[in-house]
């Protein structure tokens, strides 16, 4: 079973502080990328990470592929209660075709 | 440029009965997909489109739900009969061309459907 497992499931921290959500899996993907989900909307891309061992930075967000390119995490400088939502990972595993599987999600609430 | 649209947004019924939902790609995207999205858990992919052909269905249950992509643009999804666990949200996105697995998937703001 090519699954995804995200950590925590569930995080509520102070505006300003910094946190980490975590993506792993026993499966090596060809892809992975990182959504926001607000309630009552669908998902929206942030990244694509590609390469293991690829770092990317969207302004206060930072993206990691692991070098065995089996998980990811998720570096949230600062925190701003317009962070708040469910974070999604997801993946294209190399024996899984085309298909994309989507772990179960980070919901990150930012109190101000 | 205009978004995924769906809908309706929102549907309640009741076990045994029918429903569809509609979605409209962004223009000129190939590849449409279909997903469940229950409470508490990610989206879990029901059906892929490219153009009007099927490239995955292998977890859709095809004793209740179908899904046709007429002329390889707008798409629609049926349950018949409903069961109480279809329960869920119903998201359907697209993605620009062939290389699915590399592309941005673009979602709708979902169907929300409740099964009494």
């Amino acid at each position: 079973t090519q699954l995804l497992e995200q950590s925590p499931q569930f995080l509520s921290i102070q505006e300003g502080e910094n946190l980490t959500v975590y993506c792993n899996s026993s499966s090596v993907f060809s892809s992975l990328q990182w959504y926001r989900q607000e309630p009552g909307e669908g998902p929206v891309l942030l990244v694509t990470v590609v390469t293991g061992g690829e770092v990317k930075k969207l302004k206060r967000l930072t993206f990691q592929f692991g070098d065995a390119r089996k998980d990811s995490s998720l570096h949230i400088t600062a925190a701003q209660p317009g962070d708040t939502g469910l974070y999604l990972c997801a993946g294209t595993p190399y024996t899984g075709g085309f298909k994309t599987i989507f772990g179960a999600g980070t919901r990150l609430f930012v109190k101000a | 440029e205009a978004g995924v649209a769906q809908s309706p947004r929102y549907k309640i019924i009741e076990k045994r009965q029918s429903v569809a939902f509609w979605c409209n790609p962004i223009s000129g995207h190939a590849t449409l997909y279909w997903y469940q999205q229950i409470l508490g858990q990610g989206p879990k992919l029901l059906i892929q489109f490219q153009n009007n052909g099927v490239v995955d269905d292998s977890q859709l249950p095809k004793d209740r739900f179908s899904a046709e992509r007429l002329k390889g643009v707008d798409s629609t999804l049926k349950i018949q009969p409903a069961k109480l666990e279809d329960s869920a949200v119903y998201l359907c996105a697209s993605s620009p061309g062939a290389r699915a697995h590399q592309e941005t998937q673009y979602f709708g703001p979902g169907t929300r459907l409740l099964v009494l």
